[in-house]
C-alpha cells in the first residue's frame, strides 16, 4: 500500500493478557519507530529500528515491552502481563532514509484498551 | 532536543489564514523546526520543516525569526478539514537513532 499500515485498529485485551501489534512500513523504508500516545497527550517514542536493527529502545517503559524487525520490513510491537496503565494508541512511522529531512508517515494507530 | 512551547488552543474562521505560533528559545544552530499535525483518529502528519530560511509547500508556509527563536505555521485559507493538533519539534535532521519529541501541541478549532 501507499501508507503505514497497522493492525489492529482497536484491541481490547484483558489485564495480564499479552498482545502483539503489527506494523507495516512503506515499502523499501529504511527507519521504523514506534510511538505511545495517552489520551490527551503527545506521542512518546517507543523504540527505533533501522532496517533489521534495533538501534534504541530507551522509550520502552518496562522489560514487559519488546519489539522485533526480523527482515527490515515488518515490525511487530509485544505487550506482556498487560497493565491498565499500557492503555493507549501505538503508532508506527516510518522514514525512507536514516535521516528525518523528509518528515516520517505514520500510521493511524492501534488503541490498546486493558481490561 | 530543544524545548518548545505553544498555545494549548486557538480559534480561526474557515476562509481566513491561520497564524500558530511557537516558541523555541533554546533551538541549536543545528536543530531545524518541523510541524506535524494530528487529525482526530489520525497518525501525526508531516507538514513542513525549515532551518533558519521560510519555506512553502502545498500545505503550509512556516516563517522563522532571524534569531530562530521562534516561528510561525501558516495555514493561508483554513478550511474545517485543518481543524487538528499542531506539534511544532525542535530537532536535529536525525541520521541518529532518536526519535522526535512531541509536546501538547496547539489543538486549532476552525470555525465555520
Amino acid at each position: 500500500g501507499a501508507g503505514v499500515s497497522q493492525s489492529p485498529r482497536y484491541k481490547v485485551a484483558k489485564r495480564g493478557q499479552d498482545v502483539a501489534l503489527r506494523c507495516d512500513p512503506i515499502s523499501g523504508h529504511v527507519s521504523l519507530f514506534w510511538y505511545q500516545q495517552a489520551l490527551g497527550q503527545g506521542p512518546e517514542f517507543l523504540t527505533y529500528f533501522q532496517n533489521e536493527a534495533q538501534l534504541d529502545k530507551s522509550g520502552l517503559p518496562s522489560d514487559r515491552f519488546f519489539a522485533e524487525r526480523p527482515e527490515g520490513s515488518v515490525s511487530t510491537l509485544k505487550i506482556q502481563r498487560t497493565q491498565q496503565e499500557d492503555s493507549a494508541v501505538y503508532l508506527c512511522a516510518s522514514s525512507a532514509d536514516v535521516t528525518r529531512i523528509y518528515g516520517y508517515t505514520f500510521g493511524s494507530g492501534t488503541r490498546l484498551t486493558v481490561v | 532536543d530543544a524545548k518548545t512551547t505553544q498555545p494549548t488552543s486557538m480559534d480561526c474562521a474557515e476562509g481566513r489564514a491561520a497564524n500558530l505560533p511557537c516558541n523555541h528559545s533554546t533551538i541549536s544552530g543545528n536543530e531545524y523546526v518541523y510541524w506535524y499535525r494530528q487529525i482526530h483518529s489520525q497518525g501525526p502528519q508531516y507538514i513542513i520543516h525549515g532551518l533558519k530560511n521560510n519555506e512553502t509547500n502545498e500545505m503550509a508556509s512556516l516563517i522563522i525569526t532571524e534569531d530562530r527563536k521562534s516561528s510561525t505555521l501558516i495555514l493561508p485559507h483554513a478550511t474545517l478539514r485543518d481543524t487538528a493538533v499542531y506539534y511544532c519539534i525542535v530537532s536535529s535532521s536525525g541520521g541518529g537513532a532518536d526519535g522526535l519529541t512531541f509536546g501538547k501541541g496547539t489543538h486549532l478549532i476552525i470555525q465555520p
